[in-house]
């Protein structure tokens, strides 16, 4: 089994533009979950997802901010515009009851 | 409520030693308590976890000890080695999907 699988692995974009990251969850698994991880904030839940539906999004920071999982094996994140404080790493987990199995992470650097 | 602290920042622990890993939470809804480990440029993966119907949990030289009335639980790490140095997070969540981390603890076994 490959993991979870997120691209892009790295992103640098300019303030304002489009940024969307990517994650292919486990086969099988039916709950996907977006994090964020910075230095002062830590590992932060954004939004999960249980059978493609959106559960709980309150951790979303601000409308520039959404999600989607159109099957049970995509989903993406979506930043519009994006700005520098958007600047992290960004995980994707999947899990099957539990345990959560993470992603390698997208690292976005927003200038 | 929704906080988990975590502590030290930071550990430093002779190899053969034994590290020591405190997470505090105040929400007594919580049920599910699991330890991730990450090594730099990788998502965290579970390590261990527990339930609060049982006050230890042991698997390999790592154990989880809970103090439910305290609302404490901690990771210890016997005889630590070189390659058990990384971040530890400790997290809580009711029914495992919405969870909480704390800030990590960057742990390095000396040699």
């Amino acid at each position: 089994d490959a993991g979870v699988i997120q691209s892009p692995r790295h992103e640098v974009t300019e303030m304002g533009q489009e940024v969307t990251l990517r994650c292919k969850p486990i086969s099988g698994h039916n709950s996907l979950f977006w994090y964020r991880q910075t230095m002062m904030r830590g590992l932060e839940l954004l939004i999960y997802f249980n059978n493609n539906v959106p559960i709980d999004d309150s951790g979303m920071p601000e409308d520039r901010f959404s999600a989607k999982m159109p099957n049970a094996s995509f989903s993406t994140l979506k930043i519009q515009p994006s700005e520098p404080r958007d600047s992290a790493v960004y995980f994707c987990a999947s899990s099957p009851a539990n345990e959560q199995f993470f992603g390698p992470g997208t690292r976005l650097t927003v200038l | 409520q929704q906080q988990v602290k975590q502590s030290p920042q930071s550990l430093i622990v002779q190899k053969g030693g034994i590290s020591i890993i405190n997470c505090a939470y105040e929400n007594t809804a919580f049920d599910y308590f699991p330890w991730y480990q990450q090594f730099p440029g990788k998502g965290p993966a579970l390590l261990i976890a527990i339930r609060p119907d049982v006050s230890e949990k042991k698997e390999g030289r790592f154990t989880i000890s809970f103090n439910k009335s305290a609302k404490q639980f901690s990771l210890h790490i016997m005889d630590s080695q070189p390659g058990d140095s990384a971040t530890y997070f400790c997290a809580a969540s009711k029914g495992a999907q919405k969870l909480v981390f704390g800030q990590g603890t960057r742990l390095t076994i000396n040699p």
